[in-house]
C-alpha cells in the first residue's frame, strides 16, 4: 500500500534560515500529496497540497513540488519565523482521490530568534 | 476553512469502562469521516473510515468491536472505546470531508484518552 517517509527531527533553526523537510513516498497510481501543520495545542491544518506530478503547492511562504521521478514532496521555506515552530506532517491519499490520508511521522521544527 | 469540533479534548477513565468521543462538522455536512490514532512521537494511523448511514470500514488490525464507530448524521460521528485498557491510552483525531469526491479533509483538535 501507499506509504510516506519523512525526515526525522527535531529541526532547530534560527530565524530567517532556510528550511527543508524531506518527504518521499511510495504509491500505486497517482496519489495527491499534502503537508499538514500542527501548532502547539491546536489541531492539524492543511498547509499546502499538490494533486498531480509537477504541481507546486504553496502557502504562507512554504512550497513543495510533486516530483514523480524522485517520488518526493519536500517542504521548503526561504526564511523561517519563530511563529513557524510546529510539527509538520507529510501525507498522501491512501488510494484513489477522496480516500483517507497516510501520514509521515511528523517533523518538529523549532525556530529561535 | 470549515470547522470540525471534537469533544472531549481530554478524558481520563478507569480500566473496563467505555468512553465516547464525538466529532462534529460545524458548518458543513460531512459524508465521510475518518478516525485516526496517534501514539507519542509517531504518525497518525488511520483506524477507520465511516460514511454517513453505513457501517464503518476498519483498517487491518483495528478491532471493530472495541472501537465502535457510528456516523448517524451528516454532522456527527462518534467513536466509542469499549472496555478500555491502559494500552488504549492515546491521542484520537477525527477528520471530516464534505462530499464523496476529493475535497480537503478538515481535522478536529483531537482527544487525549488516558486509561488508568
Amino acid at each position: 500500500g501507499n506509504s510516506v517517509t519523512q525526515m526525522e527531527g527535531p529541526v532547530t533553526l534560527s530565524e530567517e534560515a532556510f528550511l527543508t523537510i524531506n518527504c518521499t513516498y511510495t504509491a500505486t497510481g497517482y496519489p495527491s500529496l499534502f503537508w499538514y501543520v500542527q501548532y502547539p495545542g491546536e489541531g492539524l491544518q492543511l498547509l499546502l497540497k499538490a494533486t498531480k506530478a509537477d504541481d507546486k503547492g504553496s502557502n504562507k511562504g512554504f512550497e513543495a513540488t510533486y516530483r514523480k521521478e524522485t517520488t518526493s514532496f519536500h517542504l521548503e521555506k526561504g526564511s523561517v519565523q519563530v511563529s513557524d515552530s510546529a510539527v509538520y506532517f507529510c501525507a498522501l491519499t491512501k488510494g484513489q482521490a477522496g480516500t483517507a490520508l497516510i501520514f509521515g511521522k511528523g517533523t518538529t521544527l523549532s525556530v529561535s530568534s | 476553512g470549515a470547522v470540525v469540533s471534537q469533544h472531549p479534548s481530554r478524558v481520563i477513565c478507569k480500566s473496563g469502562t467505555s468512553v465516547k468521543i464525538e466529532c462534529r462538522s460545524l458548518d458543513f455536512q460531512a459524508t465521510t469521516m475518518f478516525w485516526y490514532r496517534q501514539f507519542p512521537k509517531q504518525s497518525l494511523m488511520l483506524m477507520a473510515t465511516s460514511n454517513e448511514g453505513s457501517k464503518a470500514t476498519y483498517e487491518q488490525g483495528v478491532e471493530k468491536d472495541k472501537f465502535l464507530i457510528n456516523h448517524a448524521s451528516l454532522t456527527l460521528s462518534t467513536l466509542t472505546v469499549t472496555s478500555a485498557h491502559p494500552e488504549d491510552s492515546s491521542f484520537y483525531i477525527c477528520s471530516a470531508r464534505a462530499d464523496r469526491e476529493f475535497t480537503e479533509a478538515f481535522f478536529g483538535q483531537g482527544t487525549r484518552l488516558t486509561v488508568v
